[in-house]
């Protein structure tokens, strides 16, 4: 049973920094594209970015592109995203998610998500 | 990286059907057999429902169907029951590895 676990949310400062990491088990994470997903209070989903299976590529929306940094442990289980810079519109729960296969971002296990909370 | 255009509500009464449209480009939906459908329960997170433009994970029931035509994919709720009264996301593979979600509908069971 795949099991995702988000953690390192908080309230931070803008402009501050935060690193949120994410415990895959259940399933072979080395195998398998990785996405962050984030939901602002209120508001839609958006995509945020994607590893590959083996963390030797990442890529990212425009909205966190050079701010964001998205890494993976799979010695551990574990996915990052260092987020510096923060803006007051980077507040959202952030998902991580496992790609069903590939990289096409079709997303069939979620983690139950971390709050940020981006304010002075 | 523009979010894909859904309507802000649908309804329909138990036992109808009801249809959520995700209107793209060809950058998008339109250059990729990769959207993908999620229902979202309040305070929770996602669930994949289609993928694939019509594909059904397992567990979820036929019910709920997926089609595209160009640029515009389409999700269809069939004999809609009162717990279908939740958010429903598209999504799409939007090329160069990345991808974009639809602006979100709610579902009203009248």
């Amino acid at each position: 049973q795949v099991h995702l676990v988000e953690s390192g949310g908080g309230v931070v400062q803008p402009g501050r920094s935060l690193r949120l990491s994410c415990a895959a088990s259940g399933f072979s994470f080395s195998s398998y594209a990785m996405h962050w997903v984030r939901q602002g209070p209120g508001e839609g989903l958006e995509w945020v970015a994607m590893t590959w299976f083996d963390g030797t590529n990442a890529f990212y929306a425009d909205s966190v592109k050079g701010r964001f940094t998205m890494s993976r442990d799979n010695s551990n289980n574990i996915l990052y995203l260092q987020m510096n810079s923060l803006r007051a519109e980077d507040t959202a729960v952030y998902y991580c998610a496992k790609d069903r296969g590939g990289w096409a971002g079709q997303l069939d296990n979620w983690g139950q998500g971390t709050l940020v909370a981006v304010s002075s | 990286q523009s979010a894909l255009t859904q309507p802000r509500s649908v309804s329909g009464s138990p036992g109808q059907s009801v249809t959520i449209s995700c209107i793209g480009t060809r950058s998008d939906v339109g250059g990729y057999n990769y959207v993908s459908w999620y229902q979202q329960h309040p305070g929770k997170a996602p669930k994949l429902i289609i993928y694939d433009v019509n594909l059904r994970p397992s567990g979820v029931p036929d019910r709920f169907s997926g089609s595209k035509s160009g640029s515009t994919a389409s999700l269809t709720i069939s004999r809609l029951q009162a717990d279908d009264e939740v958010d429903y996301y598209c999504s799409s593979y939007a090329g160069n590895y990345t991808s974009v979600f639809g602006t979100g509908t709610r579902v009203t069971v009248l």
